[in-house]
């Protein structure tokens, strides 16, 4: 069965400029979740999309926004770049979204905002 | 607010040691405690779980603690190998809800 994956792996942007970051979930996988990941704060919940709606959302401004098609892939998008944004994103899909339903995370995608 | 704290930041360890990561929660309704293990260049990945209604679980040389009391659980790892050398992450869920994650701690096994 193959991974989650994530495109692109990396990239490298200005302030200002927006950017969309792609993930395919597992095959089956209803759940997409968003997270970034910085040195000093861990991982951070962005949104769960399930079957195409938003279920939960985490405390990010509304620069960061994203949505999920019926094929259950999920796009997440991020305008008027900060460089605060620079991070590692990483999506996870699972089953069914929390509690004991495991989540899949992908490799991530490497944003460096310059 | 954080809602799960995780001790320590970095921790170094020689072969054949025990690594020891502490986590406490602060939201009581929480009943499912996974831990996820990352390795350079990768996406974090279940390691091993834990439900509030046990107060260990061993798999292999990873263990979990749990003190529903204290509102605390740890992650022990026996016999601790150079490929043990990861970020883990400790993290908490209510129903259906995402996990609330630790913020990560970063061990490095030397050898």
């Amino acid at each position: 069965k193959a991974g989650v994956t994530q495109t692109p792996r990396y990239l490298i942007k200005t302030r200002g400029q927006q950017v969309t970051l792609s993930c395919s979930p597992i095959s089956g996988h209803r759940s997409v979740s968003w997270y970034q990941q910085t040195p000093g704060q861990g991982l951070q919940f962005l949104f769960e999309y399930f079957s195409e709606t938003q279920r939960n959302k985490g405390n990010f401004p509304g620069r960061f926004s994203g949505r999920q098609f019926s094929n259950s892939r999920s796009e997440m998008n991020v305008s008027t770049l900060e460089l605060g944004d620079s991070a590692l994103y990483l999506c996870a899909s699972s089953v069914g979204g929390g509690g004991e339903n495991e989540q899949f995370f992908g490799p991530g995608t490497r944003l460096t905002v310059l | 607010q954080q809602q799960v704290k995780q001790s320590p930041q970095s921790l170094i360890v020689q072969k054949g040691g025990i690594s020891i990561i502490n986590c406490a929660y602060e939201n009581t309704a929480f009943d499912y405690f996974p831990w996820y293990q990352q390795f350079p260049g990768k996406g974090p990945a279940l390691l091993i779980a834990i439900r509030p209604d046990v107060s260990e679980k061993k798999e292999g040389r990873f263990t979990i603690s749990f003190n529903k009391s204290a509102k605390q659980f740890s992650l022990h790892i026996m016999d601790s190998q150079p490929g043990d050398s990861a970020t883990y992450f400790c993290a908490a869920s209510k129903g259906s809800y995402i996990p609330t994650f630790g913020r990560g701690t970063s061990l490095i096994v030397h050898p």
